[in-house]
């Protein structure tokens, strides 16, 4: 099956530190692409960083990262210099050829990260 | 600006009615996408469109319908066979289907049943 799998429902992280969301993911396909979206408290989905399955360097944004370990199927985000406007709501998501063609993104159940002062 | 607007922010259905949501998109990508999010939840796909006059439902399409008549425009209806429509409602799109395509999302609609 495809799955998203987020284990953490909450984290607190004292501003300026370093913080790492998890994810990981189940799928059967050798093609697939995983996202990180951030979603504030006004709703709006915001996209934050990619990686595909061939890609052979963790991908990098800025002030995130995405530390991809294949073999254990997992695609951490790493938030460095963490800041207020950091806290959010995070998902995780897949999109695999096996998904309705890849029409549609699979999504973990989020983490909410709070960053305090 | 190049983005996706959705609107109302906020829209109240009454039993009974139905209620369109908007979504325009100038990014001039081919594919559009509804999703819904319930509270605490992760996003489900209710329909998706990959070209002009042509749409196919996702995993939640029962109560709800939808048109592409112009590539930048994909109009979600809500009608009143939807029994429980209090959500949070996405739109999104993108170049393609690929795997590695990013979806980019508007800001939403919230939804109310009164």
């Amino acid at each position: 099956a495809q799955k998203i799998t987020q284990t953490q429902p909450g984290m607190f992280v004292q501003e300026k530190e370093a913080v790492t969301l998890d994810c990981t993911y189940d799928t059967s396909d050798q093609s697939y692409g995983l996202f990180w979206y951030k979603q504030p408290s006004s709703g709006e989905m915001i996209f934050l960083i990619y990686q595909g399955s061939y890609d052979e360097q963790n991908a990098t944004e800025g002030r995130y990262s995405l530390n991809f370990q294949k073999a254990r199927k997992s695609a951490n985000l790493v938030i460095s210099a963490s800041q207020l406007g950091d806290s959010a709501m995070y998902f995780c998501a897949m999109r695999t050829p096996s998904i309705q063609g890849a029409q549609k993104l699979v999504f973990g159940q989020g983490t909410r990260l709070t960053i305090n002062p | 600006d190049g983005g996706i607007t959705q609107s109302p922010k906020y829209l109240f259905r009454k039993e009974g009615q139905n209620v369109t949501l908007s979504c325009e998109q100038n990014l001039n990508h081919d594919a559009m996408y509804w999703y819904r999010q319930d509270p605490g939840q992760g996003l489900r796909l209710i329909y998706y469109s990959q070209i002009v006059n042509d749409f196919q439902k996702g995993d939640i399409a029962e109560g709800y319908s939808v048109s592409r008549e112009k590539k930048e425009s994909f109009p979600l209806t809500v009608t009143s066979a939807q029994k429980n429509p209090t959500a949070f409602y996405l739109c999104a799109s993108s170049w393609g289907l690929a795997a590695r395509e990013t979806q980019y999302f508007g800001p939403g609609t919230r939804l109310l049943v009164l």
